[in-house]
């Protein structure tokens, strides 16, 4: 079975740029996050998709970011413009919830954003 | 807010001895806890979790611990090998479908 995929793994840019980040999750998983991964932190949720519906978009810096997941499958996150202090790492996650699941996510391996 | 708290943030053993890390939430409606280990440069991998109907939940070396009464968990490693450093993650959670909220990471060095 194949885990989450993430695109692209690295990418640098410069301020003021924009930059997208492409998520394909783990196959019938109707969750997905995106979470940002400051150097030495835990991951931080930007969004997370019940389908293709947000449902959580409250970290979310709305003015520079969105997100969708068109077809409730494969989703985008963008940034723009970006600014120096968007470097992180992002991560995307998917899990198959439901009332009587536990959250149990797996994580994609990342993109590593850097903005100069 | 919600919260969860992680110490110690570094964490050096010699091989062979066991690591403690612990974890406090705030919110008294979570009742899912997973633990993640991250290898530099890796993805976040869960290698153990508790629900809240649980008080200890054991895999081979690994041990998690849960008090809901003191909001307080903890990941026991017993008989470490260099191979169990990398970054560990506490998490808290409500099942259903909510937001998991992450600890800040501990640091294990295991050294040979």
């Amino acid at each position: 079975e194949a885990g989450v995929v993430q695109s692209p793994r690295y990418k640098i840019i410069e301020k003021k740029q924009p930059v997208a980040f492409w998520c394909n999750p783990i196959s019938g998983h109707n969750t997905l996050y995106w979470y940002r991964q400051n150097l030495g932190q835990g991951p931080e949720l930007l969004i997370r998709y019940e389908n293709e519906e947000a449902v959580d978009d409250s970290q979310l810096p709305k003015d520079r970011f969105s997100a969708e997941r068109l077809k409730g499958v494969d989703s985008t996150l963008k940034i723009q413009p970006a600014e120096l202090g968007d470097s992180a790492v992002y991560l995307c996650a998917s899990s198959s919830q439901g009332p009587h699941r536990n959250n149990e996510q797996f994580f994609g391996p990342g993109t590593r954003l850097t903005v100069l | 807010g919600e919260n969860v708290e992680q110490h110690p943030s570094t964490l050096s053993v010699q091989e062979g001895d066991s690591a403690v890390i612990k974890c406090t939430y705030s919110d008294s409606a979570s009742n899912y806890f997973p633990w993640y280990k991250q290898e530099l440069g890796k993805r976040p991998q869960l290698i153990i979790d508790i629900r809240s109907n649980v008080g200890e939940k054991k895999d081979q070396r690994i041990a998690v611990t849960l008090n809901k009464t003191a909001k307080h968990f903890s990941l026991h490693i017993t008989e470490t090998q260099p191979e169990d450093s990398a970054v560990y993650f506490c998490a808290a959670s409500k099942t259903g479908g909510f937001k998991t909220i992450f600890g800040a990471g501990t640091r294990l060095f295991v050294k040979a």
